[in-house]
């Protein structure tokens, strides 16, 4: 079981807007430690998306935001591409673990 | 342009150790920390632990305390993790991560950009 808790999947069309959710608790999201979100193309290596729970590095598209509530945070993606097919993940850092951590991931399907 | 490449795949037997280097180039390493992650085939992300670069500190997971070792060359910016009493659930893709240190009182890493490429590490008797 992962710290950090996502969908297994979500799945959109082109065009369309798709969210997905990262549910910590009080010793990571909620403590106040900020959220990070990778994205794994197939075969390859991760890369990151957002860091500081909303700043996109130079060079990721404006179609990808990031937001942060509580204990909870979220990666937003619109107007869907095919070559947005990959997995995600967000990460934090939980202070009872002393350690940082990962959600299980979850598989954008682009139909 | 930062890069962190690492070395190549390994296939060890059950209780063997295995070394993975991760040499970097493109920035100053002593100012940031590398992680090391692993992903066993069709699983999510695992983070092992981290060392900085600057003073060498590390922090293991609980998980692999006592059986990983990670260290840091600073003449040659590479970084590396041992992982010892190899086990079959151990085989993975094992990847080094630049990893940005938020210090108060104490460090704790961040997050990681960019990744190596990964190695793969089998443990087959």
């Amino acid at each position: 079981q992962s710290v950090l808790t996502q969908p297994p999947s979500v799945s959109g069309a082109p065009g369309q807007r798709v969210t997905i959710s990262c549910t910590g608790s009080s010793s990571n999201i909620g403590a106040g430690y900020d959220v990070h979100w990778y994205q794994q193309l197939p075969g390859t290596a991760p890369k990151l998306l957002i860091h500081g729970n909303k700043i996109r590095p130079s060079g990721v598209p404006d179609r990808f935001s990031g937001s942060k509530s509580g204990t909870s945070a979220s990666l937003a993606i619109t107007g869907l591409q095919a070559e947005d097919e990959a997995d995600y993940y967000c990460q934090s850092y939980d202070s009872s673990l002393s350690a940082s951590v990962f959600g299980g991931g979850t598989k954008l399907t682009v139909l | 342009q930062v890069q962190l490449v690492q070395s190549g795949a390994e296939v060890k037997k059950p209780g063997a150790p295995v070394k993975v280097s991760c040499k970097t180039s493109g920035y100053i390493f002593t100012n940031f920390g590398i992680s090391w992650v692993r992903q066993a085939p069709g699983q999510g992300l695992e983070w092992m632990g981290w060392t900085s670069a600057y003073n060498g500190n590390t922090n293991y997971a609980q998980k692999f305390q006592g059986r990983v070792t990670m260290t840091t060359d600073t003449s040659t910016s590479t970084a590396y993790m041992e992982l010892r009493s190899l086990r079959s659930d151990d085989t993975a893709m094992y990847y080094c991560a630049k990893t940005v240190p938020f210090c108060g009182v104490d460090c704790y890493p961040d997050w990681f950009d960019p990744w190596g490429q990964g190695t793969l590490v089998t443990v087959s008797s």
